[in-house]
């Protein structure tokens, strides 16, 4: 079966460095996307991964090793506002995104 | 802009009466997915449109249909809601060229079943 599996919940500091790791099993791999979701609001794009390696957008960085099947998103000088969930997804074989279930971040003061 | 626009907002309804869902989008994209997500959960998909192309999820129940009259408009039918079908409903649209299939997701319709 397809599967991701992500941290169900997590705990950093304002200004802080945190690190959410997602690992997955699929059919096929078209990509990796990392989305944000604030509570009752639908989920915002934040990054795509096709290739090993990190891609950084600002304070936002994701990194994808497709031999593991492993990704991590990293977010830098932590505010507020980042107080969200974290979806991973993954678009396999027929082009379909296989969702995990989203890490909610809770950032402290 | 060009966006994805999903009416209503929220959505109160019986147990067992008739609601439909819309979404409209100005992206022109040619696929369309309807979502369910239920509190701390992965957005489980029902079904999507490539262009006029229905895709249903082989779990989808029978009790949810969907309509694609144009490339614009996309509906969501629960044709005899229950309790459990009380869930945030995203809708979402991609493009199927070019690589690159980032979803864009309306802001979703709050359904509540009483």
């Amino acid at each position: 079966g397809q599967n991701i599996d992500q941290p169900t919940e997590m705990t950093a500091t304002e200004g802080a460095i945190v690190q959410i790791n997602c690992t997955y099993q699929t059919s096929g791999f078209n990509g990796l996307f990392w989305y944000q979701q604030h509570a009752g609001e639908a989920p915002t794009f934040l990054s795509y991964n096709v290739l090993d390696g990190l891609e950084e957008k600002g304070r936002f960085s994701s990194f994808l090793s497709r031999s593991k099947g492993y990704s991590y998103l990293l977010l830098k000088e932590l505010q507020m506002k980042d107080s969200a969930s974290y979806l991973c997804a993954v678009m396999d074989s027929n082009y379909q995104l296989i969702w995990g279930a989203g890490t909610k971040l809770i950032i402290k003061p | 802009d060009a966006m994805v626009i999903q009416n209503p907002r929220y959505q109160v309804t019986q147990f067992g009466k008739p609601v439909t869902l819309s979404c409209s989008q100005t992206l022109n994209h040619n696929v369309m997915y309807w979502y369910q997500q239920k509190s701390s959960q992965a957005p489980k998909l029902l079904f999507h449109y490539y262009d006029k192309d229905f895709n249903n999820e082989a779990d989808t129940p029978d009790n949810f249909q969907s309509r694609r009259p144009n490339t614009s408009f996309c509906f969501l039918d629960i044709r005899s809601p229950g309790l459990g079908d009380a869930a945030m409903y995203l809708c979402a649209t991609s493009v199927t060229s070019g690589g690159f299939y980032e979803q864009y997701f309306g802001p979703g319709t709050r359904l509540t079943v009483t």
